[in-house]
């Protein structure tokens, strides 16, 4: 079964520094794309970033631009999005979701991140 | 960015009966390889989302034949045959083919 499972979530201060990963199981991982998207509180969805199989790629929104950083670790199954200089409109349920056919075919179950002082 | 423009925002349905999600894009989806990179999701209360529909019209696994998508160009839509207790959340669209990709406002779907 596929799985992925995000943490790293929490409450941070405005121009904090967070890191998420998220662990995946249930497939190769190392061939797949994968991505992150977030969701703010009784909001709609919205892109962050995406990264290719081996890492080599990968693309960010405008609004998370030279801000957050995608990256991941083949070897340890694993994704991370390392966001800095943290704002309140980044207050949002962070999903990691595995890319097929230039979307998300499968999502994790989030965490929250709330940038608040 | 490409805007998904969904209509309408708000669709109480009775169980039983049919019901029609639009989804309209401000520039062609088709890409490159001559796909079209259009998906709908599915956000249940309190769940993660779940795609139902990728490029158009081919439905993920596990999703019920109720579900289907159908468009081309700019103009896509959602179709329910018959809803059920357990369809009541919010759906999305979703483009693939312009980077940043991006969804529309989502439409939530109750019942009467």
């Amino acid at each position: 079964e596929v799985q992925l499972v995000e943490s790293g979530g929490g409450l941070v201060q405005p121009g904090g520094s967070q890191k998420l990963s998220c662990a995946a199981s249930g497939f190769t991982f190392s061939t797949n794309w994968m991505s992150w998207v977030r969701q703010a509180p009784g909001k709609g969805l919205e892109w962050v970033a995406n990264i290719n199989a081996d890492g080599s790629g990968k693309r960010y929104v405008d609004s998370v631009k030279d801000r957050f950083i995608i990256s991941r670790d083949n070897a340890k199954n694993s994704l991370y999005l390392l966001m800095s200089s943290l704002r309140a409109e980044d207050t949002a349920v962070y999903y990691c979701a595995r890319i097929s056919y230039q979307s998300a075919g499968t999502w994790g179950q989030g965490t929250l991140v709330t940038v608040s002082s | 960015d490409v805007v998904m423009t969904q209509s309408p925002l708000s669709l109480p349905v009775t169980l039983g009966q049919p019901a029609s999600i639009s989804c309209r894009s401000s520039q062609s989806l088709v890409y490159s390889d001559g796909n079209i990179y259009l998906n709908w999701f599915q956000q249940r209360p309190g769940q993660s989302p779940r795609r139902l529909i990728y490029k158009v019209s081919n439905r993920d696994s596990g999703v019920p034949d109720r579900f289907s998508g159908s468009g081309s160009g700019t103009d896509f839509t959602l179709k329910i045959s018959r809803v059920e207790a357990e369809d009541v959340g919010v759906y999305y669209c979703m483009q693939g083919t312009h980077w940043p990709w991006t969804f529309g406002q989502g439409t939530k779907v109750e019942i009467k």
